[in-house]
């Protein structure tokens, strides 16, 4: 069954830590998104990439990086984690078709003490 | 530049009695215009989308949304729900040639014995 995989769901880390946040998906889409979700806000995007070797910055600022090596996989690092990056990060794709729908892992709840 | 509100943060109902969540959006082109539900510990899910042609739209499980372009709005109902129906809901929208969404806020819905 096509699907998107978010590893670790959640992860507890102390500051200053480098972190991984991975992301997979079965669907061969080449449209890949990292939104951040905090409790009563809006999803905001912080990373999109429209395919291999192609990753731009969201509307979000955010410290950390991504890459896109293969259509599959889109990886989040953050370099050194700090208690302003707790929060949950969810990662999604899309197909190629105007108005194609997200689709979403079930994200990594992140904690920085 | 788009937005969406969603002015209900929360909204309480009884079992069997209908709902309606309401989403408002800003834009200057055409839109596609979705509804993602959020169960807890989850990633979001499609619950219907409105691409273009009839603008009453609905989802298998009783929800429905009308589009209203005169009145930038997008809302949700359901005549009757349930108490599995508990679940945060988002608004989305996406202006047609981008691929880029922006969600609202989120409504809580909270159904109630």
């Amino acid at each position: 069954e096509a699907d998107i995989y978010q590893t670790p769901r959640y992860l507890v880390i102390g500051t200053g830590k480098k972190i991984t946040l991975e992301c997979s998906q079965t669907m061969g889409h080449d449209k890949m998104y990292w939104y951040q979700q905090d409790p009563g806000m809006e999803l905001h995007l912080i990373h999109y990439s429209y395919g291999v070797n192609s990753t731009e910055k969201g509307d979000l600022s955010s410290e950390s990086t991504v890459s896109r090596i293969r259509t599959e996989h889109f990886p989040l690092t953050l370099e050194s984690a700090r208690p302003s990056h707790t929060s949950q990060y969810l990662c999604a794709s899309s197909g190629d078709r105007g108005g194609s729908p997200l689709h979403f892992g079930n994200g990594t709840r992140l904690t920085v003490t | 530049a788009q937005s969406v509100t969603q002015l209900d943060s929360q909204v309480p109902v009884f079992e069997e009695a209908p709902v309606e969540l309401r989403c408002n959006y800003s834009s200057s082109v055409s839109v596609y215009l979705f509804w993602y539900v959020q169960y807890p510990n989850q990633g979001l899910q499609l619950l219907l989308k409105y691409l273009s042609g009839s603008t009453l739209v609905k989802s298998i499980n009783g929800f429905e949304a009308e589009f209203n372009k005169s009145q930038t709005s997008f809302h949700l109902r359901k005549p009757s729900v349930h108490i599995s129906d508990t679940a945060e809901y988002f608004c989305a929208v996406s202006e047609t040639g981008t691929y880029k969404y922006i969600f609202g806020t989120g409504t809580r819905l909270k159904v109630l014995a």
